[in-house]
């Protein structure tokens, strides 16, 4: 069985620039999440999608972060414009409802 | 709400010997999951350990076991005859309908 696929793996900009993320899902996941974790933390829920709609988005700074899942797939994760704050390893994960998660490698940000 | 907390922020453990992870946790709901999750610096979040709270005994695999007490929500993990390959961050992590919270997490290092 295919795990989650995150790319890219790392990513530098500036800050006020703006980035994507990408993951791709274990085929049949139905629920997807992203994932902040800051260094030295646990990871902190930014979104969760079912099939294609958002079920909880209630710790996602709407101000600056965006998230979609098309065709309740493949999802992205973008920040516009980016802060120095926003440096974290961003880790996408899927599950079958009721089931445990499976969760990607990440994506490493550095904001400088 | 829930919260998950883990009070060492470090521990140490000679290889082959056994070492204990503590994880508290608060949660209202009856009906949830406790899980352990293992990170090691390939950033990949892996499952260690699963305990279905309705159930009194204590989930094992293979050299992990977990000591849940139910009444004191309290949820160790046990990690017998300790290999290198064990060193990692370990997170605890509560989960109830769709909703999981980690705590902080627990460097583990092996000494040879």
């Amino acid at each position: 069985e295919a795990g989650v696929a995150q790319s890219p793996r790392y990513k530098i900009i500036e800050k006020r620039q703006s980035v994507a993320f990408w993951c791709n899902p274990i085929s049949g996941h139905a629920t997807l999440y992203w994932y902040q974790q800051i260094l030295g933390q646990g990871p902190k829920l930014l979104i969760q999608f079912q099939n294609n709609g958002v079920v909880d988005d209630s710790q996602l700074p709407k101000d600056r972060f965006s998230a979609e899942r098309l065709k309740g797939v493949d999802s992205t994760l973008k920040i516009q414009p980016a802060k120095l704050e926003d440096s974290a390893v961003y880790l996408c994960a899927s599950s079958l409802v009721g089931d445990g998660y499976t969760f990607g490698s990440g994506t490493r940000l550095t904001v400088v | 709400a829930q919260t998950v907390t883990q009070s060492q922020p470090e521990m140490s453990v000679q290889e082959a010997e056994t070492v204990t992870l503590s994880c508290t946790y608060d949660t209202s709901e009856s009906d949830y999951y406790l899980f352990w999750y293992k990170q090691p610096p390939s950033r990949q979040m892996i499952l260690v350990i699963r305990q279905e709270a309705y159930k009194q005994q204590n989930a094992t695999e293979n050299r992990f076991s977990v000591n849940f007490q139910k009444a004191a929500k309290s949820f160790s993990l046990k990690i017998s005859d300790s290999q290198l390959g064990d060193a990692a961050m370990y997170f605890c992590a509560s989960y109830n309908n769709n909703d999981m919270r980690f705590g902080a997490g627990t460097r583990l290092t092996v000494k040879p």
